[in-house]
């Protein structure tokens, strides 16, 4: 049963530390997705990847948070210096684009905590 | 730019009643309409999902109709159960691009 992999489950970390999430799409998916969701905010696409390539990351701060995809099978997303507004579950999602079938895939969440 | 708009919630019904759940879009080109259904501590799944103008997406009960010309998708089903309590949310991918913009989500809560 395929599914996209989210690791840590669960981050608690003190203000100002580096947080590494990590994301394994669906073998054979060539779109991988950030969000972050929040009570305030909703469902916020922070960026997003085709080909390993970043498409659109204008909705992650730029200052602090960096997305990468080192090979196919893995998605990075880091926040340094995080800081307690980053509290939130970020979701990654992956999908085929071009291939008819558009449904986008998510990972349970990565449940970060900043204090 | 492309936006979806849905119902605020919570929306609280008792098991059996009829749901309606509003979404609205905004896009340049032909978007595709899905919604996509969130149970507490998971990521999203997708409940249902239509590609062009008029076509009604279904499943498990709940179906939504692509419209148009009022650039709506609103999610119905006649007879809510209590497994249905969970997060709804709306979204549309414009073609070519394959960006996912979804709405805020609606929190539906099923009483017995």
């Amino acid at each position: 049963d395929a599914r996209v992999t989210q690791t840590p489950r669960h981050k608690v970390t003190e203000m100002g530390q580096e947080v590494t999430m990590r994301c394994q799409p669906i073998l054979g998916h060539n779109t991988v997705f950030w969000y972050r969701q929040t009570m305030m905010q909703g469902l916020e696409l922070l960026a997003y990847f085709r080909n390993r390539a970043p498409l659109d990351d204008s909705g992650m701060p730029k200052d602090r948070f960096s997305a990468e995809m080192p090979d196919a099978t893995l998605a990075t997303l880091k926040i340094q210096p995080s800081e307690p507004r980053d509290s939130a579950v970020y979701f990654c999602a992956s999908g085929l684009a071009g291939g008819g079938n558009t449904e986008a895939f998510f990972g349970q969440g990565t449940r970060l905590t900043v204090v | 730019g492309d936006s979806v708009t849905q119902m605020e919630g919570p929306v609280t019904l008792s098991e059996e009643a009829f749901l309606t759940i509003n979404c609205t879009y905004t896009a340049t080109g032909y978007p595709s309409l899905f919604w996509y259904v969130q149970y507490p501590g998971e990521g999203l799944q997708l409940l249902l999902k239509a590609t062009k103008a008029d076509d009604k997406g279904s499943n498990k009960g709940f179906e939504a109709t692509y419209r148009k010309e009022t650039t709506s998708f609103h999610l119905e089903k006649g007879s809510v159960q209590v497994s249905d309590s969970a997060v709804y949310f709306c979204a549309l991918t414009t073609s070519g691009t394959y960006k996912y913009i979804f709405g805020t989500g609606t929190r539906l809560k099923v009483l017995a």
